[in-house]
Parts: structure tokens; C-alpha cells; sequence
């Protein structure tokens, strides 16, 4: 079965350099879930989108930015990055009709900042 | 306060038993759903189980199970049976209800429990 695919899976950059990270959702579903999960934390919420529109915002910073395309695909944008930036960030997706689907998470970008 | 609450940082357990890992919740909802994630050394968070508010039976899939008491707001993981490659962090999580609609139906995580299959 096809899963939640994002790209790329490792990624270095330097501070206050930008980063694009992707995520392609499973087919059909119509919500897409960013997360970030620090060294030896649990993942934190940081936006969603509904049928390409945003649905809901976490602790996400404002030098993060999202969308989702007409594909159902979505992007993170990041700027002005942070030491404190380097985590692993997971896209998940799922059918929403209300809190009992599961969300499938992608493998994760592994961001470095240097 | 905290939503999910793991209160075992790290666990171990000898191949082939069983280990019960906690989990209690706290919510207003009347409708939620209650999840168990794995995550391996390698990162990838894999799906495990699944309970919802309404569910009068607890979830079972494959060797693990779901120890439901709704009452306690507890949602325990039972794994049978433990193999080796079951050594991994998991996580117990929780979509609640949204009352304003669209799809607000993030998940809030636990801390996690390190689990370690002895041989």
C-alpha cells in the first residue's frame, strides 16, 4: 500500500539559511499534519491542512510557513534557521471525518543546522 | 496539564513475555481516539493500534492489545509474546473532537516509553 513520502529524508544547512521539506500524503486522503520531534522529545504539532486549506496552527514560528498544492502535496518552508531547528519533522495524513483515523506519518526530514 | 501521560521513561522485558506499557489521558471530549505509535531507532513512526471513546471492546491487532478502561482515562498497550525488534520507543497519543468542524483533529503525544527486549 502506498504511504506518506517526503523528501528529502536528510537534510544540513547552515544558520539563517531557508529549507524546503515535502511531503506527498497517501492518495485520497484529504488532511495533511506537520510535526516536529526534537532530540529525545515527543513530536509537537505545528500546522495542518484540510483540503488545501489550513485547518489549524500550532508552535509552529513565524519564520515557518506551509501550504498545501491542488496535488494534495505539501510544502515547509524555513527560514532564518535556527540552531534550535534541528529536530526531525514528520508529515502524516489522513481521512478526516472526525478524531477516530488513524494518521500515517511519512519516515521524516532529518534537519541538521549547522 | 499535561494531555498524555507516560509514566514509564523505560521498560524492559525479556524475549517472549509480555509487557504492559501505560498510558493515562485527560479530556473534556466525549469523542477521542486513542493511538500507540513505535518509534525504532531509525526514526520512523509506525502505527500500531487504535481505540475510540465508543468502542466497548478493547482493540486488539496481532500481539498487541489495548487495555481500555474509560473510566480511569487510562489506555495501557499490551505487548505479547516480545520479539527483539519490538525494542523501540512508543508513544500513546490523542485526537479529540473538534466542536468547530473542519479537521482540527491533531495528535497530542505522550512523553514515551522506552522499551528494551532483552534475549
Amino acid at each position: 500500500a502506498a504511504g506518506v513520502i517526503q523528501s528529502p529524508r536528510h537534510l544540513i544547512k547552515e544558520k539563517r539559511e531557508t529549507a524546503t521539506l515535502k511531503c506527498y500524503p497517501i492518495p485520497r486522503h484529504d488532511t495533511v499534519y506537520w510535526y516536529q520531534q526534537g532530540p529525545g522529545q515527543d513530536p509537537q504539532f505545528l500546522i495542518s491542512f484540510y483540503e488545501k486549506m489550513q485547518s489549524d496552527k500550532g508552535s509552529i514560528p513565524d519564520r515557518f510557513s506551509a501550504q498545501q498544492f491542488s496535488d494534495y502535496h505539501s510544502e515547509l518552508n524555513m527560514s532564518s534557521l535556527e540552531l534550535g531547528d534541528s529536530a526531525l519533522y514528520f508529515c502524516a495524513s489522513s481521512f478526516d471525518r472526525g478524531p477516530h483515523q488513524p494518521q500515517h506519518f511519512g519516515d521524516g526530514t532529518r534537519l541538521s543546522i549547522l | 496539564a499535561q494531555k498524555i501521560t507516560q509514566t514509564q521513561p523505560g521498560m524492559f522485558v525479556q524475549e517472549k513475555e509480555a509487557v504492559t506499557l501505560d498510558c493515562t489521558y485527560d479530556t473534556s471530549d466525549q469523542s477521542y481516539g486513542l493511538f500507540w505509535y513505535k518509534q525504532p531507532s531509525s526514526g520512523e513512526m509506525i502505527f500500531l493500534i487504535y481505540q475510540g471513546s465508543y468502542d466497548e471492546q478493547n482493540a486488539t491487532e496481532g500481539r498487541y492489545s489495548l487495555n481500555f478502561q474509560k473510566a480511569r482515562k487510562s489506555a495501557n498497550l499490551v505487548i505479547s509474546a516480545s520479539q527483539l525488534g519490538d525494542s523501540a520507543m512508543y508513544f500513546c497519543a490523542m485526537r479529540e473532537g473538534s466542536s468547530s468542524g473542519g479537521s482540527n483533529y491533531k495528535l497530542t503525544f505522550g512523553k514515551g516509553t522506552l522499551l528494551t527486549v532483552n534475549p
